[in-house]
C-alpha cells in the first residue's frame, strides 16, 4: 500500500499570498495518477487537480500541480478567500487507492 | 454533467450491516469505476473499495472481509454493504465516479 503524507499540516496564509502544499509518496506513484481535491465544512470534496498537472474543469488557473515520481505539489498562486480549505492528495495508480491525511489552509 | 445522489440509513446499532446506495445521472454508466469512501468526524478520507458496471469490484484489504459491492445497470445504481459495524464505522460516507465527481455524503452514526 502506498502511503501519501502531506506538509505542512496546517498552513496559515493571507489573501493574496502564494501557497505551496507538499505530497510525498512511499513509493513511486504509477503514471503520476496522482490527485488533488479541495473540502470547505460540511461539504463533499471537490476535484482540483489530476494526473498530478492537469485541472479538472471549471478550476481557476490561479491552482496547478507539479511533480512526478514520488514528490507532488500543489500551489495555488494568489489566494483567495474562497480557497481556505482542507486538501487531500489521493493516488490512484494502484490499490488500495490511498489518500493522504490533509493539509488545513486557514487565514492568517 | 455527472450526479451522484446517495441515501441509506444514518442511524445503527454495533453488528448491524450498513447498506448504502448511489445512483448516477447525467453520465455514462459504463467505463468508469464506482467508488465508495468514508470520512470519520474530523479525520481523513479512506477508500473503501470500488466496482464496475460489470461488477468486477476491489476492495480495500483493511474493509474487504466485511464490505461487499454490488451494481444495477438497469437503473443506474451502485451499492455498498458493511457488515459487522462497530462505532469505528462511524463516518461520512461518499460515493463517486473513480476521481471526479462525489455524491453529497450520508453520516452514518453507529452507536447502542
Amino acid at each position: 500500500e502506498i502511503v501519501l503524507t502531506q506538509s505542512p499540516g496546517t498552513l496559515s496564509l493571507s489573501p493574496g499570498e502564494r501557497a505551496t502544499l507538499s505530497c510525498r509518496a512511499t513509493q513511486s506513484v504509477a503514471d503520476n495518477y496522482l490527485a488533488w481535491h479541495q473540502q470547505k465544512p460540511g461539504q463533499a470534496p471537490r476535484l482540483l487537480i489530476y494526473g498530478a498537472s492537469s485541472r479538472a474543469t471549471g478550476i481557476p488557473d490561479r491552482f496547478s500541480g507539479s511533480g512526478s515520481g514520488t514528490d507532488f505539489t500543489l500551489t495555488i498562486s494568489r489566494l483567495e478567500p474562497e480557497d481556505f480549505a482542507v486538501y487531500h492528495c489521493q493516488q490512484y495508480g494502484s490499490s488500495p487507492i490511498t489518500f493522504g491525511q490533509g493539509t488545513r489552509l486557514e487565514i492568517k | 454533467q455527472v450526479q451522484l445522489q446517495q441515501w441509506g440509513a444514518g442511524l445503527l446499532k454495533p453488528s448491524e450491516t450498513l447498506s448504502l446506495t448511489c445512483v448516477v445521472s447525467g453520465a455514462s454508466f459504463s467505463g468508469y469505476y464506482w467508488t465508495w469512501i468514508r470520512q470519520p468526524p474530523g479525520k481523513g478520507l479512506e477508500w473503501i473499495g470500488e466496482i464496475n458496471h460489470s461488477g468486477s469490484t476491489n476492495y480495500n484489504p483493511s474493509l474487504k472481509s466485511r464490505v461487499t459491492m454490488s451494481v444495477d445497470t438497469s437503473k443506474n445504481q451502485f451499492s455498498l454493504k458493511l457488515s459487522s459495524v462497530t462505532a469505528a464505522d462511524t463516518a461520512v460516507y461518499y460515493c463517486a465516479r473513480r476521481i471526479d465527481s462525489w455524491g453529497q455524503g450520508t453520516l452514518v452514526t453507529v452507536s447502542s
